[in-house]
């Protein structure tokens, strides 16, 4: 299995309060992502990496951050919480070349905000 | 970042074969086919990709159309292991792995 941890597994938290979520990897790959998971819908991007520092947004980024100061971490913060924000999230890796494409996905992050 | 379209649900019989198609007419002639699935309350993991040719596994197989239009994603011997959400993702050189609905493969003992 590909080196990748997210934490924490699980959080409740309120309303309006900052919340970080952290996916590390031991992989070295180039490009990270975070994604979220709502009944009826499929994984939607929120931001990806392609390098330290290089960051771009996805389909779904709005009320999020990301932060990527490190190859093996990529952080996202959700600055102020509100309720639509209670999802799955899951990070992913890849390597980002032509030849070795597959994506790799952490075992998610069940956010609850109250 | 071209679309894909699956079907929303498949029902297989264990030990039969399946096939889960997709459809992407937008396909660009640099864009590769990419399936992965998700087993439940798991992440999603990576099945199988192509390019332009039919290719093999150890999971499965990814039959792609001449035209690239469209793709098949053919599961041998369906177990009932196999009851997941799967996903056909055009991946561009943007690395952008865009997921859509899936298709929820269904398994009957």
């Amino acid at each position: 299995d590909a080196g990748i941890t997210q934490s924490p597994r699980h959080k409740v938290t309120e309303t309006g309060t900052p919340v970080t979520l952290r996916c590390h990897q031991t992989e070295n790959h180039r490009y990270m992502y975070w994604y979220r998971q709502d009944p009826g819908h499929g994984l939607r991007l929120i931001h990806y990496s392609y390098g330290v520092k290089d960051t771009d947004k996805g389909e779904v980024s709005d009320g999020y951050s990301v932060s990527r100061s490190k190859t093996e971490d990529f952080l996202l913060t959700l600055e102020s919480a509100t309720s639509s924000q209670t999802s799955v999230y899951f990070c992913a890796i890849s390597e980002g070349d032509r030849v070795n494409t597959e994506a790799f996905f952490g075992q998610g992050t069940r956010l609850t905000v109250v | 970042d071209a679309k894909t379209t699956q079907p929303n649900s498949m029902e297989s019989n264990e030990e039969e074969p399946v096939h889960l198609p997709c459809n992407h007419s937008t396909i660009s002639g640099t864009d590769y086919i990419h399936w992965y699935r998700q087993l439940p309350s798991q992440g999603p993991e990576y099945v199988i990709h192509g390019l332009t040719s039919n290719v093999n596994n150890r999971m499965a197989s990814l039959a792609i159309a001449e035209d690239r239009k469209s793709s098949t994603l053919i599961l041998h011997r369906a177990t009932l292991r196999d009851a997941a959400v799967y996903y056909c993702i055009l991946l561009s050189g943007t690395y952008k792995y865009i997921f859509g609905t899936g298709t929820r493969l269904k398994v009957l003992a």
